[in-house]
């Protein structure tokens, strides 16, 4: 059975970091693309950031780019985020997820088939 | 980046009706969507990839149609368990993988 558990939330202050991490199990870690989306309760999903299975490369949301870091060790099975310098627009649940895809010829389709419970952050002095 | 807009954002139904979400994409996206369900305090679950293709273990009720810009998610006949938010995503073109803004199904 997939698990992905996340942990390092909390409070953080504006300006300062905080770094999440996502335990995986139950499935080979480094054959995956994995990914961290967050939403604000209430409110809809936003995707923050990817890493491919090798952590060659990695994307990222405008919404983050140049303050977070994706990163992953396959040798562990963990993924991360480091967040810096941190804003109160930061503050919301953050979900792993798990891409995976299916191919029909030439075509292939990616999707988020497991996801963690998600680990609440809140950005505040 | 590709914008997804949902419609509507929330949908009074009652158990047996049959409802349809409508997800737009902000420019075409051939079949590149996938449907999420979530229920208050849990995380998503994917539901449909490629706008039709169910996931294993989703309930027959649950279709998915669409191409290009426009897709729809059907219920053929809601069941109590199936009052939720449902998010479309695109994966198309990314980074980033944009989702719809939700659609909240709720009891009438």
């Amino acid at each position: 059975e997939v698990q992905l558990v996340e942990s390092g939330g909390g409070l953080g202050q504006p300006g300062r970091s905080l770094r999440l991490s996502c335990a995986a199990s139950g499935f080979t870690f480094d054959d995956y693309a994995m990914h961290w989306v967050r939403q604000v309760p209430g409110k809809g999903l936003e995707w923050v950031a990817a890493i491919t299975w090798d952590g060659a490369k990695t994307g990222y949301a405008d919404s983050v780019k140049g303050r977070f870091a994706i990163s992953r060790d396959n040798a562990k099975n963990y993924l991360f985020l480091q967040m810096n310098s941190l804003r109160a627009e930061d503050t919301a649940l953050y979900f792993c997820a798990k891409d995976s895809r299916h191919c029909n010829g030439d075509n292939c389709y990616h999707y988020f088939d497991s996801w963690g419970r998600g680990i609440p952050v809140t950005v505040s002095s | 980046d590709i914008q997804m807009t949902q419609s509507p954002s929330s949908l009074p139904a009652s158990v047996g009706d049959r409802v349809t979400i409508t997800c737009r994409a902000s420019q075409g996206i051939y079949n590149y969507l996938n449907w999420y369900q979530q229920k208050p305090g849990k995380a998503p679950e994917l539901l449909i990839s490629a706008a039709s293709k169910l996931q294993d273990g989703v309930p027959s009720r649950f279709s998915g149609s669409g191409f290009g810009t426009d897709f729809t998610l059907t219920i053929s006949s809601l069941q109590s368990e199936d009052f939720a938010t449902y998010f479309c995503q695109q994966s198309y073109r990314t980074p980033p993988y944009n989702f719809g803004q939700g659609t909240k199904l709720e009891i009438k």
